[in-house]
């Protein structure tokens, strides 16, 4: 079975461009989520998404990153304008939900620099 | 509002040893759900073992266990016979009770398991 993809795995962005990362959850699960990870402050979450619904929109990441479930085999994380202190990498990750919430599969991540 | 911490930044031990991290929670759900993760040096996140706030048992998957002590919030992570593998960074995390409740991680600890 395929697990959570995440393309692109690198982008490289210069300051005030729009990048947009892709996730592709495991088949059937209903939980989408996304994370920021950094050495200091760890994983952060950005978005969360339950059957496509957005439950959790990350707070102080709501003015420049926006996560969106196309349908619920897709969903994109748009960062506009990116900064340098966006960069990070950025998971996403699934679970079947319900009792299996929290149980999450993770993708390999997409590294964003931002010059 | 959740928390989660890790006050253990690395652990270094032998290998064939046993490895003990802790991690304290706050939450005010009085139904809960608390993970373990491991990170590896290749950046790959896995699941690696839960606790439900209502069993009372410490769960155990091979040989991996927890140490739940409820009365003091927390959730300690046991890795017996340990080897250069469990080579990682070990996160925390836990999830409330109420549907659509996020995950929160702790900082992680990182372990180095030595020859």
């Amino acid at each position: 079975d395929a697990g959570v993809t995440q393309t692109p795995r690198h982008e490289v962005a210069e300051k005030g461009q729009t990048i947009i990362l892709k996730c592709e959850p495991v088949s059937g699960h209903n939980d989408l989520f996304w994370y920021r990870q950094t050495k200091i402050q760890g994983l952060e979450l950005l978005s969360y998404f339950r059957s496509k619904s957005l439950m959790e929109d990350g707070g102080a990441f709501k003015d420049r990153f926006k996560a969106e479930m196309l349908n619920s085999s897709f969903s994109t994380l748009k960062i506009q304008p990116t900064e340098p202190k966006d960069s990070a990498v950025y998971l996403c990750a699934s679970s079947l939900g319900g009792t299996n919430t929290g149980q999450l599969y993770f993708g390999e991540g997409s590294k964003l620099t931002v010059l | 509002a959740q928390k989660v911490t890790q006050t253990q930044t690395s652990i270094s031990v032998v290998e064939k040893t046993t490895v003990t991290m802790d991690c304290v929670y706050e939450t005010r759900d009085s139904s809960y759900f608390l993970f373990w993760y491991k990170q590896t040096a290749s950046g790959e996140i896995v699941f690696l073992i839960r606790q439900d706030s209502y069993k009372k048992e410490n769960a155990t998957v091979g040989h991996y266990s927890l140490n739940f002590q409820k009365p003091k919030s927390s959730i300690g992570l046991i890795i017996t016979a340990t080897q250069i593998e469990d080579s990682a960074v070990y996160f925390c995390a836990m999830r409330g009770g109420g549907a659509g409740n996020k995950l929160t991680f702790g900082i992680g600890t990182r372990v180095l398991v030595r020859p």
